[in-house]
């Protein structure tokens, strides 16, 4: 079975810190996708990244980046100089590539505070 | 281009009514897909449409149904609702259905519904 876990429930850094949100996935699946969602007080999910489990490129994206492992079935995300504006609740989550159906982390709310 | 958009954003209902909820996908998108979110169980998967046709379904009870229509908008409904059901309802649309490469879920703000 599928299966998501993000231990951190919730992460408070103060402004500029460096935080990192950890994803742990259990998959029987040789082909599947890694996705990282933003969750904003507003409710709309905004997608940050896919990453499918033929690519082990780490992969940065201004002040985002992301460490996937498969060796540990591990998929972090790292926000460098973190900004009040990135609190959030971030889901990771995973999709075998069969269908659409995303197997979602419980999430890590991120409190950045100033 | 325009968003994915769910109607209403808020909704109260009394147990045992029933609810239908609505969302128009981006433009081009053909494949729609429900999530239930609560506090208790997180994101959980409802149900994904493709032209019309319901291709995966979540494991929930049947009082939950839903419809993809010709212009790819959808409808979820909740029969009997009932206190458990108090939720955030989230629908995403995909250009394509199967998990490619080139394929992101875009999601709408949601439907909050409450029951009482």
């Amino acid at each position: 079975a599928q299966k998501v876990t993000q231990a951190q429930t919730e992460i408070s850094v103060v402004e500029k810190e460096d935080v990192t949100l950890d994803c742990v996935y259990e998959t029987r699946d040789t082909t599947y996708y890694l996705f990282w969602y933003k969750q904003p007080p507003s409710g709309e999910l905004v997608f940050l990244i896919r990453r499918n489990s033929f690519d082990e490129q780490n992969e940065i994206s201004g002040r985002y980046s992301w460490n996937f492992q498969k060796s540990t079935s591990s998929f972090n995300f790292t926000i460098t100089a973190s900004q009040v504006v990135d609190s959030a609740v971030y889901f990771c989550a995973l999709s075998d590539g069969s269908n659409y159906q995303l197997i979602w982390g419980a999430g890590t709310k991120l409190i950045i505070k100033p | 281009k325009a968003g994915v958009t769910q109607t209403p954003r808020y909704l109260i209902k009394t147990r045992g009514q029933q609810v239908t909820l609505s969302c128009s996908p981006i433009s081009g998108h053909r494949s729609v897909s429900w999530y239930q979110q609560t506090p208790g169980q997180g994101l959980q998967f409802l149900f994904e449409y493709f032209s019309e046709t319901q291709r995966n379904k979540g494991n929930f009870p049947g009082r939950f149904s839903g419809r993809q229509f010709s212009n790819s908008r959808s409808e979820m409904n909740v029969s009997t609702l009932e206190l458990g059901d108090s939720a955030l309802y989230l629908c995403a649309s995909s250009l394509i259905p199967k998990g490619t490469p080139n394929t992101e879920a875009f999601f709408g703000q949601g439907t909050r519904l409450t029951v009482v």
